[in-house]
């Protein structure tokens, strides 16, 4: 099955600076890419996706690439901000196969004001 | 806040006893999806129901078990609790199959296991 890994566990970044996550990704049928957001206690939220017919896509401060070749894709997040501090989920899957997620391990950053 | 609600909110139970999670799907939602999130975790995958049926399962043994009632509410249900189900247990719903991006987390129910 799919085996999805994600780095750095843990990222520290001062406010205003760029902030990246990257996942790697075993099985070339995933074919969508999400990225969710949980804040301490809560339920994860997604905040950007992707999938495998682009190689980017942005939304404001927010932006993933996706290298299917290398099967990898990365979170950018650019000037961050304090309330930007949560555990980032990246997730793996082939969009018409029930929508099973394969979820990478989490990295937890702190925005440093 | 999405319309996806869990209950109970947590749960303490002993090992080889036996518990029941519910998940209410947000409106005009046929499709949810179970995870388990072990602490410091992503989720895990646990199965999906589509209309009252199980369509696709994760690596979990048969002691998880679930259902999807005719207004497309879920229950997981675990027998036989390890100490290893400790988790955090999601629920997610969509309005159909595909779609991936329309697929709303619920708040969780945290299961601990002693």
């Amino acid at each position: 099955g799919e085996n999805v890994e994600q780095h750095p566990s843990t990222l520290s970044v001062q406010e205003g600076d760029s902030a990246v996550i990257k996942c790697t990704y075993s099985d070339s049928a995933s074919n969508y890419f999400p990225w969710y957001k949980q804040e301490l206690g809560k339920r994860p939220q997604l905040i950007i996706d992707i999938r495998s017919n682009v190689g980017e896509k942005k939304d404001q401060r927010i932006a993933v690439t996706l290298n299917k070749t290398a099967k990898h894709f990365s979170l950018h997040i650019t000037e961050t901000q304090p309330e930007d501090s949560a555990v980032y989920f990246c997730a793996a899957s082939i969009e018409s196969n029930f929508n099973k997620f394969y979820f990478g391990s989490g990295t937890k950053l702190n925005v440093k004001p | 806040e999405t319309g996806v609600t869990q209950s109970p909110t947590h749960l303490i139970k002993t090992r080889g006893q036996q518990v029941t999670l519910r998940c209410s799907s947000q409106s005009g939602h046929n499709t949810v999806s179970w995870y388990q999130q072990a602490l410091g975790q992503g989720p895990q995958f646990i199965f999906q129901y589509y209309r009252e049926e199980e369509n696709g399962r994760g690596n979990f043994p048969p002691r998880f078990s679930g259902l999807q009632f005719p207004n497309y509410s879920s229950e997981l249900n675990v027998n036989a609790l390890e100490l290893d189900d400790s988790a955090l247990y999601l629920c997610a719903s969509s309005p159909r199959l595909a779609g991936a991006d329309e697929q709303f987390f619920g708040p969780g129910t945290r299961l601990t296991v002693l």
